[in-house]
């Protein structure tokens, strides 16, 4: 069965340094997505990506995230300075559209902001 | 502003019995909801949708029920196995209105006794 992958599983780093985490969403999935769990809290949506461009984000996410698909089967999500409150499990999803489509998590990049 | 809650934080249900699941959202835009499963540190399962021009979906043991007037659904699972010990969350979405997102609720964790 399809799934979506993420790469790394964990990662720890130093505060103010970036971090790229690494999806590639099911082959034939249109619409890409990153959600994060910080520890013991729910599911949060932070932005969506359809063709090439964002299609919505949260207020979460600000300057300090971006996105991008820089071929034709990766998506990535940078964040350029850490900050402690971006330690969480950050989820990256796909979707073939979008109304009435499910969407299909990967297992999720765990994200230590030291 | 919590759109979507989950206002049991668990449930204890003995093995073979059913297990109730319960969401109620604010929003009257919303029109796509979905149930997922969630492991510590994996990502949620997808379970089951529900559209809302319908009131019930069935798939194996796993029945939803939309409530649109009481903006109320619920997730049955029949009968309880062991296996089901997760946290559960139910996500709806405004599809119609042009978003591309999810709202998650906080979750329920399902505790199944053998």
């Amino acid at each position: 069965e399809p799934e979506v992958t993420q790469t790394p599983s964990h990662q720890v780093t130093q505060m103010g340094q970036e971090v790229i985490l690494r999806c590639v969403p099911i082959s034939n999935h249109l619409y890409f997505y990153w959600y994060r769990q910080i520890l013991g809290q729910k599911v949060e949506f932070l932005v969506s990506f359809y063709n090439n461009e964002i299609s919505e984000k949260s207020e979460i996410f600000d300057d300090q995230f971006s996105v991008e698909r820089p071929d034709g089967s990766n998506f990535t999500l940078k964040i350029r300075s850490t900050k402690l409150e971006d330690s969480a499990m950050y989820f990256c999803a796909s979707s073939w559209g979008f109304s009435g489509n499910t969407i299909y998590f990967g297992e999720g990049s765990w994200l230590t902001v030291v | 502003d919590q759109q979507v809650k989950q206002n049991s934080p668990s449930l204890s249900v003995q093995e073979g019995r059913i297990s109730i699941l319960n969401c109620d959202y604010t929003n009257s835009m919303f029109d796509y909801f979905l149930w997922y499963k969630k492991y510590p540190a994996e990502g949620p399962t997808f379970l089951i949708s529900i559209s809302s021009i319908k009131d019930k979906n069935e798939d194996g043991r796993f029945t939803v029920f939309l409530n649109k007037s009481a903006k109320h659904l619920s997730l049955h699972i029949v009968p309880s196995q062991p296996g089901d010990s997760a946290v559960y969350f139910c996500a709806a979405s405004a599809t119609a209105s042009g978003t591309y997102k999810y709202i998650f609720g906080t979750g329920t964790r399902l505790k199944v006794l053998a």
